[in-house]
């Protein structure tokens, strides 16, 4: 079975601060993909990237950056000098890899809130 | 990118009603995927929806109180029946971009059973 899980339930950072998003995943499939969303107040899930597991290279996008690590079965996420509409709650997600079957198991979530 | 449009965006219901809720997709996809977001809680997956067959629900989710219809690529309906105060939450419907690349979400039915 599938299991992501993200231990930080609430983080608090002070705008301009750098923060990191844990997420950590359990498969027996040896092919997979992982996923962030970004969950803003309004509701609606934005997608954020899609990394699949034999990828284990680092991505960064403007502020945004992920360490995918499968030695940790990690796929961390690190927001660079924060703002605050990065406020959010924000899901990591697995996937199998078998085309046309693209169920997510969705963590917990964190909460990320920046504070002025 | 997939444009997605689910309707009602948010209902008040009474216990024991039903509610459909619609999900319109702007191209035509292969499946179609209902999630159920409990209040402060992850997504869950509730079924995955395919043309022209029943839906595949997971564990935890049966036909008779989560009916879903996909008539067509583009459109697929989740009703909640005979809904108790439990059935709170937000309903989503995502699908593919059929390469596993992204996947969308709609944004989202919120509804509050009385």
């Amino acid at each position: 079975a599938q299991k992501v899980t993200q231990a930080q339930t609430e983080i608090s950072v002070v705008e301009k601060e750098d923060v990191t998003l844990d997420c950590v995943y359990e498969t027996r499939d040896t092919t997979y993909y992982l996923f962030w969303y970004k969950q803003p107040p309004s509701g609606e899930l934005v997608f954020l990237i899609r990394r699949n597991s034999f990828d284990e290279q680092n991505e960064i996008s403007g502020r945004y950056s992920w360490n995918f690590q499968k030695s940790t079965s990690s796929f961390n996420f690190t927001i660079t000098a924060s703002q605050v509409v990065d406020s959010a709650v924000y899901f990591c997600a697995l996937s199998e890899a078998n085309f046309g079957n693209e169920k997510l198991t969705f963590g917990t979530g964190t909460r990320l809130t920046i504070i002025p | 990118s997939a444009v997605i449009s689910q309707k009602p965006s948010r209902d008040i219901c009474q216990r024991g009603t039903s509610l459909t809720i619609q999900c319109q997709v702007d191209s035509q996809v292969t499946m179609m995927f209902w999630y159920r977001q409990q209040p402060g809680q992850s997504l869950t997956l509730i079924a995955t929806a395919n043309q022209g067959s029943e839906a595949t629900y997971e564990s935890g989710f049966v036909i008779d109180k989560f009916p879903i219809s996909r008539p067509n690529l583009t459109f697929s309906t989740l009703t909640v029946s005979n809904m108790s105060p439990e059935d709170s939450s937000i309903y989503l419907c995502s699908v593919s971009d059929g390469l596993n690349e992204k996947l969308f979400f709609g944004s989202g039915t919120q509804l509050s059973v009385l």
